[in-house]
């Protein structure tokens, strides 16, 4: 079975400052893996994914994530944080479990972005 | 272009009751998948259809059941509602050879159901 774990519930970060957001995951095989935003009372939208080859992938709004097999995770970085960065932040992973793909998402990490 | 699209946006209901949630798919879209986001917590993954089956279920009971309509548009229908039914319910649509969730989903921005 397959899950995901987001270290840390909240982070805070001043504007300008790195971005890092955790996520290791579980999987039996090897898996796709996903990093998702939600703003205030809207749907998800995808920032990145893996899927096969480079493991360092790179998404929407200056995102970017890495794919270490050996540590099982898939952090999701930003080099210099935007107040309109404030969100909350999924990470999802999806593998062939019983011939189909179920996704599996993390609990989220909200964002704070201080001035 | 015209994204993903659901009604109603808020719905109130007893414990007990049936509801009805509907998502209209991104145009050119094939695929549909159903979370459920409760409060303060990552979307589960309730089931996804593709060309119009089933083709991938989540942890959730058969009460929870859907449909998805040759023009892609979906239903989802939950009978017997339970308190711990009230969440967000979030509909995604992608386009898909294979009939997967590995394909990039466009959300809508859910329906808030309340049971009471």
């Amino acid at each position: 079975a397959q899950s995901v774990t987001q270290l840390g519930s909240h982070v805070s970060v001043s504007e300008g400052a790195l971005v890092l957001l955790r996520c290791n995951y579980s999987s039996s095989v090897p898996p796709y893996l996903f990093w998702y935003v939600q703003y205030p009372n809207q749907g998800l939208q995808l920032l990145l994914k893996y899927t096969t080859g480079a493991t360092l992938v790179k998404g929407i709004n200056g995102f970017e994530a890495e794919f270490k097999k050996s540590e099982t995770s898939f952090h999701l970085t930003k080099p210099s944080a935007h107040m309109s960065d404030a969100a909350e932040y999924f990470c999802a992973v999806s593998d062939r479990s019983g011939g189909s793909y179920i996704p599996t998402f993390g609990r989220g990490t909200s964002l704070i972005v201080h001035p | 272009e015209t994204g993903v699209t659901q009604s109603p946006t808020h719905l109130i209901k007893t414990r007990g009751q049936q509801v009805t949630l509907r998502c209209s798919s991104q145009s050119g879209h094939n695929t549909v998948s159903w979370y459920q986001q409760a409060l303060g917590q990552g979307p589960q993954f309730i089931f996804q259809y593709y060309r119009e089956e089933e083709n991938g279920r989540g942890n959730f009971p058969p009460r929870f059941s859907g449909l998805q309509f040759p023009n892609y548009s979906s239903e989802l229908n939950v009978n017997a509602l339970e308190l711990d039914d009230s969440a967000l319910y979030l509909c995604a649509s992608s386009f898909s050879l294979r009939g997967d969730s590995t394909d990039t989903q466009y959300f809508g921005p859910g329906t808030r159901l309340t049971v009471l």
